[in-house]
């Protein structure tokens, strides 16, 4: 079946330095991606969204890009800070018809001071 | 906060034990979600509700019962578990189904023993 995955599981930043996480999906029907911020003993929350009819989208302080070509998502964080620590994952969603979303299994992102 | 609210925070419970899992959502949505989310793995939707009646049921086992009393409460009747069952049940709310706009819990951590 399709599956949505991330390429580590973990990763080390130093504190104000960029960091990415990436992600790949497998679902070529897939017309909206979400990545998702969990910190600890929290729910996930939304971050920022991309439709596959763009390849970029900025947010405060974070960047998606979109390569549609080889299915791959990337999360850029700039100058990272401690708040910033937390397990990222990425969903996506399949073409209209079915509005579910698949979820990744997530990187943690582990800020060092 | 998010505004979804989740009680208990930590539960738990023996194999043969009853316990309920309760969401409230203060955000005026009428469509509300169940999911596990177990270590390693992405999350994995268990049932949805909309304006208090069930959509979808991903072929949960029936030691899960969830009931929707109106659109601002969600429980997960929980009874006869199994030690796999351990996990986090997050809870979400969004408007009309709206997968993408959903707002989640901090969550239930169960541990089945």
């Amino acid at each position: 079946g399709e599956s949505v995955g991330l390429h580590l599981p973990t990763l080390s930043v130093q504190e104000g330095d960029n960091s990415i996480i990436n992600c790949a999906y497998s679902n070529s029907a897939s017309d909206y991606f979400i990545w998702y911020k969990q910190e600890s003993g929290k729910g996930p929350q939304f971050i920022i969204d991309i439709r596959s009819n763009m390849d970029k989208r900025q947010g405060q302080r974070v960047t998606v890009l979109l390569n549609k070509t080889v299915k791959h998502l990337s999360l850029q964080i700039a100058a990272t800070q401690p708040g910033d620590s937390a397990v990222y994952f990425c969903a996506e969603r399949e073409n209209f018809g079915n509005e579910k979303l698949t979820f990744g299994t997530g990187t943690r992102l582990t800020i060092i001071p | 906060e998010t505004g979804v609210t989740q009680t208990p925070r930590h539960l738990v419970m023996g194999m043969t034990n009853k316990k309920s899992l309760k969401c409230e959502q203060h955000l005026g949505h009428n469509a509300m979600y169940w999911y596990k989310q177990s270590a390693k793995k992405p999350l994995e939707l268990m049932f949805v509700y909309s304006l208090e009646e069930r959509v979808e049921n991903n072929s949960v086992p029936s030691r899960f019962s969830p009931e929707c009393p109106n659109s601002s409460h969600l429980f997960l009747h929980l009874h006869t578990l199994q030690p796999e069952d351990s996990a986090l049940y997050l809870c979400a709310s969004s408007q009309e189904q709206a997968y993408y706009e959903q707002y989640f819990g901090p969550g239930t951590r169960l541990t089945v023993t």
